[in-house]
């Protein structure tokens, strides 16, 4: 069975601060994939990120950057000083590979981002 | 590309009534749609996952009769909410996979919105 834990479920921080959103996974599978999806309050899946399990470099984009360590069975995600519009509900998920692969998604975390 | 349309974006109905919502690839084929549930507040839940020219496959819990799932075409999936009460209301999502994209990624529509009275 898959799990994908958000332990954080809201988050409030002041414009320009850096925040780490912490996702921890569970699967039995040694290839999987790891996702990262915003939802702005219009309700619409933004894709942010995908990663391979064979793949453990971090990556970084813009303001945004990941850090999977599959020691750990985490993929967290950092937003380097946050701005108003990241305000949105960020999820983590997982899925396996294969034709009949299936996405798990975490919880969600509300990020406020105040001015 | 990997656009991904739902139809309506938002319906109302009355307690008894059924509505059909379309999820539509636009720009690619898709043999495999899913169909996810949201409440407020709350994560996305796999309803069911939809192949093309097959009966869907419902996951544990989700009412067949209710939630009725055709995929008739490499494009277009429907789901039909049979019979809809209050605690129907909720934000339903469709994806759909590219069938010629082996990594097997999922494109998320807009999403419906669904208030039953």
């Amino acid at each position: 069975a898959q799990k994908v834990t958000q332990a954080q479920t809201e988050i409030s921080v002041v414009e320009k601060e850096d925040v780490t959103l912490d996702c921890v996974y569970e699967t039995r599978d040694t290839t999987y994939y790891l996702f990262w999806y915003k939802q702005p309050p219009s309700g619409e899946l933004v894709f942010l990120i995908r990663r391979n399990s064979f793949d453990e470099q971090n990556e970084i984009s813009g303001r945004y950057s990941w850090n999977f360590q599959k020691s750990t069975s985490s993929f967290n995600f950092t937003i380097t000083a946050s701005q108003v519009v990241d305000s949105a509900v960020y999820f983590c998920a997982l899925s396996h590979t294969g034709a009949n692969s299936k996405l798990t998604f975490g919880k969600g975390i509300t990020l406020s981002v105040r001015p | 590309g990997a656009v991904v349309s739902q139809h309506p974006s938002w319906v109302i109905c009355k307690s008894g009534t059924s509505v059909k919502i379309e999820c539509r690839s636009l720009d690619f084929q898709a043999t495999t749609m899913f169909w996810y549930r949201q409440f407020p507040k709350q994560s996305l839940m796999l309803m069911a996952t939809s192949n093309e020219g097959s009966k869907a496959t419902y996951e544990q819990g989700v009412e067949k009769d209710k939630f009725l799932i055709n995929h008739a075409s490499l494009t277009l999936s429907t789901l039909t909410v049979t019979s809809a009460h209050p605690e129907d209301s909720s934000f339903y999502i469709c994806s759909a996979r590219d069938t010629r994209d082996s990594t097997y990624e999922q494109y998320f529509g807009p999403g419906t919105r669904l208030t039953v009275t």
